[in-house]
């Protein structure tokens, strides 16, 4: 499966800052997905826009998603030392099957 | 939701051995997924452990070197075969419910072959 791109690869900020975090994928999706994963641990899902979707708010988190140029953001605001962790965008096109990218490990710093 | 349980969650093996991975889903589901994390990559796809047949390999997996079992449809088991320490990984195993909802996983099986 082609792997979804995503930047930056490693961001680092203190804590109160906002984090956002890009994915680019290259084929038309149903939807795209955002997880997190601490420590190589399992997955979390965090949020999910739809493709007839341009935003989406979740506590601190705000995705936005432009089809037109394929790409999708994460926004993390007020971010704090628990958000350190990977995020992963992942989408789903015909079938089943989700693709991730490559994620971004976040580290933020008290 | 679904409250995946995979077993083992770590484990050190020597090269040629083999490893059976477990994941039980405490309710039914149609899709189930295996993934491998190669150390600081992403997620790359296994196979589709389809329930009663056998599982659908993607490019680069082969049945030989990870056979997967899928009993029912709350249990599937992964196999690495005659491991090397290229497969050192971790290995996930996921489900969904539908090609539109989010995916679940367990907590992963860190593998270490030396």
């Amino acid at each position: 499966s082609q792997q979804g791109e995503e930047d930056p690869q490693a961001l680092s900020i203190q804590e109160g800052e906002n984090a956002t975090m890009n994915c680019s994928y290259k084929t038309s999706i149903n939807n795209l997905q955002w997880y997190r994963q601490n420590s190589g641990r399992g997955l979390v899902h965090l949020i999910l826009i739809r493709s007839n979707e341009r935003e989406k708010h979740s506590g601190r988190l705000r995705v936005t998603l432009d089809t037109s140029k394929k790409s999708s953001s994460l926004l993390i605001t007020a971010s704090r030392a628990a958000d350190t962790a990977s995020y992963f965008c992942a989408y789903n096109n015909a079938g089943n099957m989700l693709t991730f990218g490559g994620g971004t490990r976040l580290m933020v710093k008290p | 939701s679904a409250v995946i349980s995979q077993k083992p969650s770590r484990d050190i093996c020597q090269r040629g051995t083999s490893l059976t991975i477990q994941c039980q889903v405490d309710s039914q589901v149609t899709m189930m997924f295996w993934y491998r994390q190669q150390p600081g990559q992403s997620l790359t796809l296994i196979a589709t452990a389809n329930q009663g047949s056998e599982a659908t390999y993607e490019s680069g997996f082969v049945i030989d070197k990870f056979p997967i079992s899928r009993p029912n449809l709350t249990f599937s088991t992964l196999t690495v075969s005659n491991m090397s320490p290229e497969d050192s990984s971790i290995y996930l195993c996921s489900v969904r419910t539908g090609g539109n909802t989010e995916a679940f996983f367990g907590q992963g099986t860190r593998l270490t072959v030396v």
